[in-house]
């Protein structure tokens, strides 16, 4: 079963605003992953963070996570088009034990 | 990164026939991968997991008699769609595990969207 729950579920903004996302999970992890994906593509790696990490940057992302709210943050800087996709967190306790994802966030960035 | 690559990428087939999907890991060994389902604007929920020479582990509500795993080689793992209906109609995506920079990632395969009609 999923443990994460994203919100927004949907977010529409403005090209060149900022976007934020969030994901909350219920159990302890080991790191939280984030993932793109385009309309019936396959996932893109975005970011990893680890369970004893607070804040990532990648490019214009930037990632945050609170173990103790069980909880993270996905920011895009500075909306593009092109980033108009859906938005995964996925939890991780490590080893070889499964990704579980959230229920994404579709994101639209209206030109 | 690693490469992990699924094929077909997209299939068609006629309700009561089976489909095979081939999941690969390309430039490492994988004993372990995992199998998801992704309907339309939803998330994934995870299948089932593959396990080398072993048989695969189900989530609860997923018919193991439906969706065979096949994980016969440390590179190869296989899902079959038997006897589909078109309510299997949906995005199927393999993930596998492996090392890299010191951290043990996921990598998925680009997925395949089986239709059935």
């Amino acid at each position: 079963s999923q443990q994460g729950e994203e919100d927004p579920q949907a977010l529409s903004i403005q090209e060149g605003e900022n976007a934020t996302m969030n994901c909350s999970y219920k159990t302890s992890i080991n790191n939280l992953q984030w993932y793109r994906q385009n309309s019936g593509r396959g996932l893109v790696h975005l970011i990893l963070i680890r369970s004893n990490e607070r804040e990532k940057h990648s490019g214009r992302l930037r990632v945050t996570l609170d173990t103790s709210k069980k909880s993270s943050s996905l920011l895009i800087t500075a909306s593009r088009a092109a980033d108009t996709a859906s938005y995964f967190c996925a939890t991780d306790k490590g080893g070889a034990q499964k990704l579980v994802f959230g229920q994404g966030t579709r994101l639209t960035i209206n030109p | 990164g690693a490469v992990v690559s699924q094929h077909p990428s997209w299939v068609i087939c006629k309700s009561g026939t089976s489909v095979k999907i081939e999941c690969r890991s390309l430039d490492f060994q994988a004993t372990t991968m995992f199998w998801y389902r992704q309907f339309p604007k939803q998330s994934l929920m995870l299948m089932a997991t593959s396990n080398e020479g072993s048989k695969a582990t189900y989530e609860q509500g997923v018919e193991k008699d439906k969706f065979l795993i096949n994980h016969a080689s440390l590179t190869l793992s296989t899902l079959t769609v038997t006897s589909a209906h078109p309510e299997d109609s949906s995005f199927y995506i393999c993930s596998a595990r492996a090392m890299t920079g010191g951290l043990v990632e996921a990598f998925f395969g680009q997925g395949t969207r089986l239709t059935v009609v």
